[in-house]
């Protein structure tokens, strides 16, 4: 199996550009979660989907992120319109279940100007 | 709410053994999780034990836990330099839905 895979692996954007990350989980894996680090704190839980639909969505931190997860093998994460201090490595992960073992993407690189 | 916590930083010679630490707050975790990140890489799974177990080895890894003093700890034995790389322990949390705690991660870094 290919692992999860995420796109970009690199992005540089200025301030107030939309960004879209993406991320395709392992098949047959039915919850995906989308995670954000950072030095200042660490890793942090943005959102977990199961079977497609937002479970907890507590993470998110504020009206500029959004995520979605049209099927079971594709979902985005997009910060509109991006700020400096989203600057982060965002992974994406899934796993067979909400209680599996979850497997973790190479991430994506975000740097906000 | 739940705590995992981590030292921040391991130095140690390679052929040595290494020593990482975790303790954690939720008495009723279920199962407990080492995670290994590479430089520019993602979170990768090492190991995990489930609460019920004091030991667990896999090659050269060993994951000891007291469930008493809700301590979890690591041993890498014959370290390597490609053991260089942050450490996270993680938590399942069994009041929620699964949710994953995890700590600040351990920078270790192998010396030849």
């Amino acid at each position: 199996d290919a692992g999860v895979i995420q796109s970009p692996r690199h992005e540089v954007t200025e301030m107030g550009q939309e960004v879209t990350l993406r991320c395709k989980p392992i098949s047959g894996h039915n919850s995906l979660f989308w995670y954000r680090q950072t030095m200042m704190r660490g890793l942090e839980l943005l959102i977990y989907f199961n079977n497609n639909v937002p479970i907890d969505d507590s993470g998110m931190p504020e009206d500029r992120f959004s995520a979605k997860m049209p099927n079971a093998s594709f979902s985005t994460l997009k910060i509109q319109p991006s700020e400096p201090r989203d600057s982060a490595v965002y992974f994406c992960a899934s796993s067979l279940d909400r209680r599996e073992t979850q497997y973790f993407g190479p991430g994506t690189r975000l740097l906000v100007l | 709410g739940e705590d995992v916590e981590q030292s921040l930083f391991l130095s140690v010679r390679e052929g040595d053994s290494s020593v990482i630490n975790c303790t954690y707050t939720d008495s009723s975790s279920t199962y407990l999780y080492w995670y290994k990140q590479e430089p520019g890489a993602g979170l990768q799974l090492l190991t995990y034990i489930f609460s019920n177990m004091d030991m667990k080895q896999d090659q050269r890894l060993t994951v000891l836990l007291n469930k008493k003093d809700k301590h979890l700890s690591l041993r890498i034995a014959d370290t390597q330099t490609g053991d260089s790389a942050i450490y996270f322990c993680a938590e399942r949390a069994t009041d929620s839905w699964g949710k994953l705690q995890f700590g600040a991660g351990t920078q270790v870094v192998v010396t030849p």
